[in-house]
């Protein structure tokens, strides 16, 4: 069965940053785009950004351009997300999803907590 | 291209039918898809393409709209429907954008 296995909760100090891993099973991997989806607590779904593993091309939500990096490992049927220079602003849980024009399944999701 | 959810809070019994509005701030055809989330987990999706059920999903679920006005309607409400539901535009891939949430709360 598909899942997406993320990795578990991080804190970091604000300055820092912080890198979530996504490893995907149960499909081939490089057929499917995986997206980046962040919710603060008790707010709603923002887009984080998304990469196609098997071409590295990546896109990135506009007021996270210069701090979000996305990657992959094929090799591993990996994806990563790398956030720079956190604020408390981006403490959230962040889900990884698979899709292109839908996202059909979610990783269970991984907390970010931005704390001094 | 930004998608505006109403109501933002809806509050319903067991049995009742309700329906959620998504409205795109231009034209999207039909690239709308909803997800269901409840507390503590991750969104799933309910309907792609603004009215296609995804499998599994049970059938008092329908989507229906295009272009700029859409909606999810739950013809009967069960108690595990209580849940927050999401809209999404896929017109702008990769560059998507979720509405602001709608939760669905027992009367």
């Amino acid at each position: 069965q598909v899942q997406l296995v993320q990795s578990g909760a991080e804190v970091r100090k604000p300055g820092a940053s912080v890198k979530v891993s996504c490893k995907a099973s149960g499909y081939t991997f490089t057929q499917y785009d995986i997206y980046w989806v962040r919710q603060a607590t008790g707010q709603g779904l923002e887009w984080v950004g998304w990469i196609n593993p098997n071409s590295g091309n990546t896109e990135y939500a506009q007021n996270l351009q210069g701090r979000v990096t996305l990657t992959s490992e094929t090799s591993i049927n990996t994806v990563y997300m790398e956030l720079s220079s956190l604020t408390p602003q981006d403490t959230a849980v962040y889900y990884c999803a698979r899709g292109w024009q839908w996202l059909d399944y979610w990783g269970r999701g991984a907390l970010v907590t931005v704390s001094s | 291209i930004q998608v505006t959810q109403s109501p933002s809070f809806l509050s319903a019994s067991v049995g009742d039918k309700i329906t959620i509005t998504c409205r795109a701030s231009q034209s999207i055809g039909t690239y709308l898809n909803w997800y269901q989330q409840e507390p503590g987990k991750a969104p799933h999706l309910l309907i792609y393409a603004a009215s296609t059920l995804q499998s599994g999903v049970p059938s008092r679920f329908s989507g229906s709209g295009s272009e700029t006005d859409f909606t999810l309607t739950i013809s009967s409400l069960q108690p595990e429907d209580f849940a927050t539901y999401y809209c999404q535009q896929t017109y702008t891939i990769p560059k998507v954008a979720f509405g602001g949430g709608t939760k669905v709360e027992i009367k």
